[in-house]
């Protein structure tokens, strides 16, 4: 069935240094992936998506890479910052689905 | 903010108490969703709504009684609840099923 996982459930960086934050899918149909930030106290926040005829988006400080071959999906932070720590989620779609499937969720510590 | 909101943010309830989880989106979409976030667990879907109409139920105890009045918005009704049930009950809409969705604040959710 359709899993959506994250290779490490925390990871701590250094001010000022890239974080990457890696997410592994099963469902080779998935074709719409997005990530999410979620501060403490708040709900998920929408950073950035990737459709599957796309290898690679950039937003502001933000990089999503999908490789469709092994199922690999990451986000890299430029500059991590302390507002950057949070927990954050993959999260995919398989092709005509209608809900989204997320993933366990990797807290990015940073520190100063 | 998101323009999902959520009342109340944090409850406690009596296992015997009646209450209701209350969601509203002010982004004119069409799909409103309700998700259980328990702590070192994915975000588990309960209940998906398209047009007001509901087009998924995960699996979900009859003691969660969703209602979807209007596309706007969507309810929990609780009664009887365990207190296994507590947890972040986050609320999201989008525009379409499976699309990018937007979450609310959630609900913390203490059963005693």
């Amino acid at each position: 069935g359709e899993s959506v996982g994250l290779h490490l459930p925390t990871l701590s960086v250094q001010e000022g240094d890239n974080s990457i934050i890696n997410c592994a899918y099963s469902n080779s149909a998935s074709d719409y992936f997005i990530w999410y930030k979620q501060e403490s106290g708040k709900g998920p926040q929408f950073i950035i998506d990737i459709r599957s005829n796309m290898d690679k988006r950039q937003g502001q400080r933000v990089t999503v890479l999908l490789n469709k071959t092994v199922k690999h999906l990451s986000l890299q932070i430029a500059a991590t910052q302390p507002g950057d720590s949070a927990v954050y989620f993959c999260a995919e779609r398989g092709s005509g689905a209608q809900k989204l499937v997320f993933g366990q969720g990797t807290r990015l510590t940073i520190n100063p | 903010e998101t323009g999902v909101t959520q009342t109340p943010r944090h409850l406690v309830m009596g296992m015997t108490n009646k209450k209701s989880l209350k969601c509203e989106q002010h982004l004119g979409h069409n799909a409103m969703y309700w998700y259980k976030q328990s702590a070192k667990k994915p975000l588990e879907l309960m209940f998906v709504y398209n047009f007001k109409e509901q087009t998924e139920n995960n699996s979900v105890p009859s003691r969660f009684s969703p209602e979807c009045p209007n596309s706007s918005h969507l309810f929990l009704h609780l009664h009887t609840l365990q207190p296994e049930d507590s947890a972040l009950y986050l609320c999201a809409s989008s525009q379409d099923p499976g699309g990018e969705q937007y979450f609310g604040p959630g609900t913390r959710l203490t059963v005693t």
